[in-house]
């Protein structure tokens, strides 16, 4: 069964203090690896697809990387406004059908 | 603008009732999706359809219905088969079934009365 694991399960960083978040994944025939991030209340908000071990993303203070069983999320100098919760997804072919598996996601608070 | 609407933002439903929770995106894409979020737990899938008049069921289908009868447009009915409907519901769209990134809609909140 796909297995993905997100942790921390929350974090707590002072304005300015760079961190990791990590995703674990358990798939078999991964086809892509997605990030997202979710304020209270609202839908996902998409942040990178990552396809490939080695593949890495940039989005302003966001940088996401792939391995071969990981996936991190670097939050370099991050501000109050980068809290939120963030989810990782894995999408693989599962029985003929490319199965997206959610983890449970880092909530992350930033604090001035 | 693009994008995906969900309504209503809340909804309440009486014991025994039926409810439907509207998704329509306007992104021309082919593949949606129905997920629901409970606390502490990741988003599982309830159903999916890949073309017009086509749908599969998810995970976690029993207790819900869908149907897809234009391609912007996929309604979700929770039945009074579901005994645990509380929960964040979100729709979802891609171009196709694949690698291809999901983007979702604002949700719905469901609550029993």
């Amino acid at each position: 069964e796909d297995q993905v694991t997100q942790s921390p399960e929350a974090l707590r960083l002072q304005e300015g203090e760079s961190s990791s978040l990590n995703c674990s994944y358990t798939v078999s025939g991964l086809r892509g690896l997605f990030w997202y991030r979710q304020d209270p209340g609202k839908g996902p908000e998409f942040l990178f697809t990552l396809y490939s071990a080695g593949e890495e993303k940039e989005k302003e203070r966001l940088k996401a990387t792939l391995t071969k069983k990981e996936s991190f999320l670097h939050i370099t100098a991050p501000k109050p406004e980068d809290s939120a919760t963030y989810l990782c997804a894995v999408q693989a072919t599962t029985g003929g059908y490319q199965k997206v598996t959610f983890g449970t996601g880092t909530k992350l608070q930033v604090i001035p | 603008d693009g994008g995906i609407t969900q309504s209503p933002k809340y909804l309440f439903r009486k014991e025994g009732q039926n409810v439907t929770l509207s998704c329509e995106q306007n992104l021309n894409h082919d593949a949606m999706y129905w997920y629901r979020q409970d606390p502490g737990q990741g988003l599982r899938l309830i159903y999916y359809s890949q073309i017009v008049n086509d749908f599969q069921k998810g995970d976690i289908a029993e207790g819900y219905s869908v149907s897809r009868e234009k391609k912007e447009s996929f309604p979700l009915t929770v039945t009074s088969a579901q005994k645990n409907p509380t929960a964040f519901y979100l729709c979802a769209s891609s171009t196709q079934l694949g690698r291809e990134t999901q983007y979702f809609g604002p949700g719905t909140r469901l609550l029993v009365l």
